[in-house]
């Protein structure tokens, strides 16, 4: 099975700092993706990479970066934590594109980040 | 207008009963179609792709109507572990294949 790793389960962090969270897949999938979750909102896509050095923004990418040096790695930065980003942060990685089968989605656990 | 929505539920259902979520999605040109399932504080883990032609899994059916912009989930025979958030996903495979998640379906069954 594909296992996507996410380096923290809970993070809680202040106003402020600066945030990197981690992410790892072990199956050599060419997409990776970073979603927030927040309740009655759904999943909302923040960046996502379909190759190392590669980076697109999704729907809510403002105060956020990315970085894949590796393809294995997807890491995401809060270049300055606010309150707002109290969420929960998901990275989840694909095959690829183009079929069904290339496209379903493997989601890491997930960090509940707490911003105070 | 968001592009996937859903029913927020709650579902409240009893063992054995079958129950049927829909799913209307805003993009025509809208490619491929998902069901996930989400337990409470856990990740969304894939429950089944939906095909053109409908597909089956078990207990599980899922149906695709693209002239209506719809997908649908239907589960047969209840079980209490089924009590999860479904969430539709769709992906339009163009402007580098974002997914779009709607807000998910809670059911609840019980005993």
């Amino acid at each position: 099975d594909v296992k996507v790793t996410q380096s923290s389960r809970y993070l809680v962090k202040r106003t402020g700092e600066k945030v990197f969270l981690e992410c790892v897949q072990d199956m050599d999938h060419e997409n990776m993706f970073w979603y927030r979750q927040d309740p009655g909102l759904g999943l909302r896509l923040i960046y996502f990479s379909y190759d190392v050095k590669m980076k697109e923004k999704g729907d809510i990418p403002e105060g956020y970066s990315v970085s894949r040096e590796k393809k294995e790695r997807f890491s995401l930065i809060l270049e300055s934590a606010s309150t707002n980003q109290t969420s929960m942060y998901l990275c989840a990685s694909s095959l690829g594109f183009g079929t069904a089968a290339n496209e379903k989605l493997f989601f890491g656990s997930g960090t509940q980040l707490s911003v105070l | 207008r968001k592009e996937v929505e859903q029913d927020p539920g709650p579902f409240n259902v009893p063992e054995g009963a079958t129950v049927a979520f829909n799913c209307t999605y805003s993009n025509s040109a809208s490619q491929s179609f998902f069901w996930y399932r989400q337990d409470c504080r856990k990740e969304p883990k894939l429950l089944m792709s939906v095909y053109s032609s409908g597909n089956e899994d078990g207990r599980f059916t899922a149906q695709l109507n693209r002239a209506s912009q719809y997908i649908s989930l239907l589960i047969r025979d209840s079980k209490l572990s089924d009590s999860a958030t479904y969430l539709c996903v769709v992906n339009t495979r163009d402007n580098f294949n974002k997914f779009y998640f709607g807000s998910g379906t809670k059911l609840n069954v019980k005993p």
